[in-house]
This record gives structure tokens, C-alpha cells and sequence, in this order.
């Protein structure tokens, strides 16, 4: 039964398209964050939000919206595509200062 | 603000040899918890350890060691007898303090290669 499970796993799509990334965490944690790992393994936060609450929105273009319909879900929402935001994908959940499960990531690859 | 710096890119080793991964951090925080993760060529993060600002003590869990050091800002970790299995890249984390959720600064990683 995984923990933080990411839908799709790959996704690859046209420059200009709107997409959608899902993630639902089953361990009962408060907060989730997505985070962006680029060609480097640069890992960035993107957004975290507590019981649905969003907590954390770093500049991150606004093509992106996260939802988040209840503390166990956070889904991201890409609108208009760029080949720029090719890339992996994580989310993740955490409780406390416990450290963060990650979700096993969607690479993104836009065209 | 915080940051976290892995001054090794990439490191190769040949299998059985010790090897230690460094990590400086920089933050203003009192209370802050340092992390290890690896990420192996499956793409997957992998928790490995937490450890919070109060907790000096080093650990080790089977070949895995960190050498937690306040005074220096040093929180590396050393990997004993290396596998080929332990080829991945690991990032070390730093989490600032707060209302019972946590932002986590990861550095920019290394790449180690276990030779067989």
C-alpha cells in the first residue's frame, strides 16, 4: 500500500497544453509540499499546504496552482506549458519535523 | 536564510572502500533538523536519517554513520565497506523551524559511484 502515490508517472505533452499532476498520501499527515528536481537533481520547494491551508508558495510562475480538496490530496495544475517546466515532479507529506515521505515523482517533458 | 552546501559533485570509489560524504549548513534557526536522502538510479527519494540541532550523538545504522558537529556546521555522513547498491545521488537537508510543518533546503547533492 504506497504511502505517497503520484499520478502519472510520465507524462510528456505539447508546449501550450494544460496539465494536471495528482498525489494522495495515506498516512494521515497534516502537510504536503510539492517540489520541483530539475535536469541538475536540483531539488526546489514549490508550494506546501497544512490541513488544506496553503503555507508555503515560493516565485514560482503562476501558470502553476496547486489544489488541495482535502489534507490528504494535493494535486498541481500547469496551464500553458513551456519547455522550461520539463522536469521531475515530487510531492510529498509530512507530519511535524518528522522529515518528508516523497512520492515516487512524475517526470514532465514538454514538446 | 538557510542554506545547505555539498561541496563533492561526484565522488567514485571502488567497492569495499570507506567513503564520506560531506555537508556544511548555514542557518540562524536555534532549532533546526538536518537530513540525509538518497536517490538512487530509480528515481525514487529515500529517507535515510534526521537529526535535530539539540542531538549532538553520532549514529550509526549497519554501514551508515553521520558525524553530526555544531561547531563546525557539519553534518556529514560516511558510508563503511561500499556497494555497488549504494551508487545513487544523496542530498543533505536542512528544515527550519516551524508551526508543526517544516520547509526542507536540500543541497545540490552527490553523485557517488560505486565501482565494482
Amino acid at each position: 500500500d504506497t504511502a505517497v502515490s503520484q499520478t502519472p508517472k510520465y507524462l510528456v505533452t505539447q508546449m501550450g497544453n494544460d496539465k494536471s499532476i495528482k498525489c494522495e498520501q495515506n498516512l494521515g499527515h497534516d502537510t504536503m509540499y510539492w517540489y520541483k528536481q530539475d535536469s541538475k537533481k536540483f531539488l526546489k520547494i514549490m508550494f506546501s499546504y497544512n490541513n488544506k491551508e496553503l503555507i508555503i508558495n515560493e516565485t514560482v510562475p503562476n501558470r502553476f496552482s496547486p489544489k488541495s480538496p482535502d489534507k490528504a490530496h494535493l494535486n498541481l495544475h500547469i496551464n500553458s506549458l513551456e519547455l522550461g517546466d520539463s522536469a521531475v515532479y515530487f510531492c510529498a507529506s509530512s507530519q511535524d519535523r518528522n522529515g518528508y515521505t516523497f512520492g515516487s515523482g512524475t517526470r514532465l517533458t514538454v514538446v | 536564510a538557510q542554506k545547505v552546501t555539498q561541496a563533492q559533485t561526484e565522488i567514485s570509489v571502488v567497492e569495499k572502500e570507506d567513503v564520506t560524504l560531506d555537508c556544511v549548513y548555514e542557518t540562524r534557526d536555534t532549532t533546526y533538523y538536518l537530513f540525509w536522502y538518497k536517490q538512487p538510479p530509480s528515481g525514487e527519494l529515500v529517507f535515510l536519517i534526521r537529526r535535530n540541532s539539540f542531538d549532538e550523538q553520532n549514529e550509526i545504522s549497519g554501514r551508515y554513520s553521520w558525524n553530526f558537529q555544531k561547531s563546525t556546521s557539519s553534518f556529514n555522513f560516511t558510508i563503511t565497506a561500499s556497494q555497488v547498491v549504494d551508487s545513487a545521488v544523496y542530498f543533505c537537508a536542512l528544515s527550519e523551524a516551524g508551526r508543526g510543518y517544516q520547509k526542507v533546503t536540500f543541497g545540490i547533492g552527490t553523485k557517488l559511484q560505486v565501482i565494482p
